[in-house]
């Protein structure tokens, strides 16, 4: 079945520290891919978007993300994180625009 | 410009009783969508409307709930004869072709 994996479910991260968020796929052609992030209360905010072309991806809240299809993989970067990124992140994607499958999400914790 | 409006953002009832949760989504887009995110959970994807096609019902988890979307614009979930399971926070978004979505920032049920 076509689906989205988020391995993590909670992250601890120092502020200022690197952060990354995994995220694996599967589907058979190129596929739609997006990071989502959601603050407590909040409805989810679209962090970036992969369709097609260069596989490395800038997003909003210097954001970043590397579409790798030999590894089925779509995971978030930041380099330096600070205490506003603490949020839960969700990774979605889907094989054809429509219906998008969302992974379970990571928490991600940042500490002084 | 305005985003996709929920109402109401937090909706107490009682087991039994039927709710209508109410979503205004941004103005021109063709896809909406309804998911379901409880406590510490991902989102479950409820029902998919695209333009003028029959809708896709496939994640609706039993026939006490149904969505109508009128005139292509406003959207209404229905959940009858509540049960406590149903607790969660309803989640809508919509999006311009079916890819890029929109969140709103949910309503909140709480079933006694």
């Amino acid at each position: 079945a076509q689906s989205v994996t988020q391995p993590d479910i909670h992250i601890t991260v120092s502020e200022g520290a690197s952060l990354e968020l995994r995220c694996n796929y599967s589907y058979g052609a190129t596929p739609y891919l997006f990071w989502y992030v959601q603050s407590p209360g909040q409805g989810l905010q679209l962090l970036l978007k992969y369709f097609s072309g260069d596989t490395l991806v800038q997003g909003i809240k210097g954001f970043e993300a590397e579409f790798k299809r030999s590894q089925s993989s779509f995971n978030l970067r930041k380099p330096s994180v600070h205490w506003s990124d603490a949020a839960e992140y969700f990774c979605a994607g889907g094989g054809s625009w429509g219906k998008f499958q969302f992974g379970a999400g990571t928490q991600v914790v940042v500490t002084p | 410009g305005a985003g996709v409006s929920q109402s109401p953002s937090n909706k107490v009832t009682e087991k039994g009783k039927d709710v209508e949760l109410r979503c205004d989504p941004i103005s021109g887009h063709t896809a909406l969508y309804w998911y379901r995110q409880s406590l510490g959970q991902g989102l479950e994807f409820l029902i998919y409307f695209q333009g003028n096609s029959a809708p896709d019902k496939s994640g609706l988890p039993s026939d006490r709930f149904s969505a109508e979307r009128t005139g292509g614009s406003v959207s209404t979930l229905t959940i009858q004869r509540t049960q406590q399971e149903d607790s969660a926070v309803y989640l809508c978004a919509s999006s311009p072709e079916g890819n890029i979505q929109y969140f709103g920032a949910g309503t909140r049920l709480s079933v006694l």
